[in-house]
């Protein structure tokens, strides 16, 4: 059972338009990262949110973390070729050991790639 | 500059096989992770470890070890390869404390793609 689920799984479009990528779940979150990945190398961190409503701006991409800390969204602003690629979500959860040492890690979403042609 | 890097890019096994991948941060970072990435599933965590020594097993360890000696070299070992482990592999790290390995960015290599016949 997947804890995050992301929609959609694929996304085609025209340059110019705008686009949201959601990301949703039951549970509640100490944090939810986005990441961009392009072929060939590894995911690369857009941004981090930790506040329930929290909204940050990067350029055209806007991101938000709902009010429960349960889902979050991401929305590109007239997408460009370049913002092609796969757009991971990613939940901050806390655990503990046997030993009662604290681990925080994160579970990623399905993702969503994205083309956008010229 | 932040750099993580992967022994190989490309791995081509034998069912049964012991496989190592490696996996180096130059960043004196206290985390580091292994990842397999598969269409539609996302990132599924296969092991972590939080210093050096000490390793705590992910969503899906079985089928799988690892070893981290030094704080910079994070290892995975798959003891006896198998064809559904054909998968990208990628490593990760983070700074700081292990409590906010959840909330610090990570960074992470450029992957290994496995192909187990």
């Amino acid at each position: 059972t997947q804890l995050l689920e992301q929609s959609p799984q694929f996304l085609s479009i025209q340059e110019g338009e705008n686009l949201t990528v959601y990301c949703n779940s039951s549970s509640v979150f100490s944090s939810l990262q986005w990441y961009r990945q392009e072929p060939g190398e590894g995911p690369v961190l857009l941004v981090t949110v930790v506040t329930g409503g929290e909204v940050k701006k990067l350029k055209r991409l806007t991101f938000q973390f709902g009010d429960a800390r349960k889902d979050s969204s991401l929305h590109i602003t007239a997408a460009q070729p370049g913002d092609t690629g796969l757009y991971l979500c990613a939940a901050g959860t806390l655990g503990a050991n046997a030993g009662g040492t604290s681990y925080g890690k994160l579970t990623f979403g399905q993702g969503t790639i994205l083309t956008v042609h010229p | 500059d932040v750099k993580v890097t992967q022994s190989s890019r490309y791995l081509v096994k034998r069912t049964g096989e012991k496989v190592f991948l490696e996996c180096v941060q130059d960043m004196d970072h206290e985390n580091m992770f292994w990842y397999r990435q598969d269409p539609g599933l996302g990132l599924r965590l296969i092991y972590f470890s939080y210093d050096v020594k000490m390793k705590e097993k992910g969503d899906i360890p079985e089928g799988y070890s690892v070893s981290r000696e030094k704080k910079e070299r994070f290892s995975l070992i798959l003891e006896s390869a198998s064809t559904n482990q054909t998968s990208m592999y990628l490593c990760a790290s983070s700074y700081g404390y292990s409590g906010l390995a959840g909330r610090n960015e990570q960074f992470f290599g450029p992957g290994t793609r496995l192909t187990v016949l």
